[in-house]
């Protein structure tokens, strides 16, 4: 079984609903973040990317949205479907964006249970 | 899976025995990582590495040790495996500031 996810917050959504995850990321100098899929099991899975010149990026029925004034990035998934129900986090690049000092801070997580 | 395979994918062990997990890509990635996840904690950096013989510590190396002989390659050793060190690690490839991960390796050590 997933142990990683014994005390995540979760969100419950129907299918067909749409689904909003938060997160709030600590480094107001943090110019890149990633939204991760992680399924039961599995490896994280690159989901979606921003950078703080933006305020918001489309994907394949995601959307992420980043507010720099108070630091939160938030995940949109529309349509929410049964195969969405995975743990997703965010992460931070907190260093340079290139070279050996460029790494990212990866947030706890959400877990999004998808209901029939 | 960006081509990063992991071996083992699941290991148990005892306390105080050496253990290597290894990490392998096929996409000629300069950039590997080393994580372990556990339940309340995002993913934490053990070791990285940016190039052949070339390895840096991170925030949660202790007990840690890694080598990288060769590009597609990354070792990670625990010299004497601790209850603390039951965990799943990941490895990771860098490309631009993104990183991608492999399936992981689950360590129980009794």
């Amino acid at each position: 079984g997933e142990s990683v996810g014994l005390h995540l917050p979760t969100l419950s959504v129907q299918e067909g609903d749409n689904s909003i995850i938060n997160c709030a990321y600590s480094n107001s100098a943090s110019d890149y973040f990633i939204w991760y899929k992680q399924e039961s099991g599995k490896g994280p899975q690159f989901i979606i990317d921003i950078r703080s010149n933006m305020d918001k990026r489309q994907g394949q029925r995601v959307t992420v949205l980043l507010n720099k004034t108070v630091k939160h990035l938030s995940l949109q998934i529309a349509a929410t479907q049964p195969g969405d129900s995975a743990v997703y986090f965010c992460a931070e690049n907190t260093g340079p964006k290139t070279g050996t000092a460029s790494k990212l801070t990866f947030g706890t997580g959400t877990r999004l249970q998808v209901t029939l | 899976d960006a081509g990063i395979t992991q071996s083992p994918r699941h290991k148990v062990t005892e306390t105080g025995t050496p253990v290597t997990l290894r990490c392998h890509q096929t996409e000629n990635h300069r950039y590997m990582y080393w994580y372990r996840q556990d339940p309340g904690h995002g993913l934490r950096l053990i070791h990285y590495s940016y190039g052949v013989k070339d390895t840096d510590k991170g925030e949660v190396s202790d007990g840690y040790s890694v080598s990288r002989s060769k590009t597609e390659d990354f070792l990670l050793t625990l010299e004497s495996a601790t209850s603390s060190q039951t965990s799943v690690y990941f490895c990771a490839i860098r490309t631009g500031e993104t990183q991608y991960f492999g399936p992981g390796t689950r360590l129980l050590v009794l």
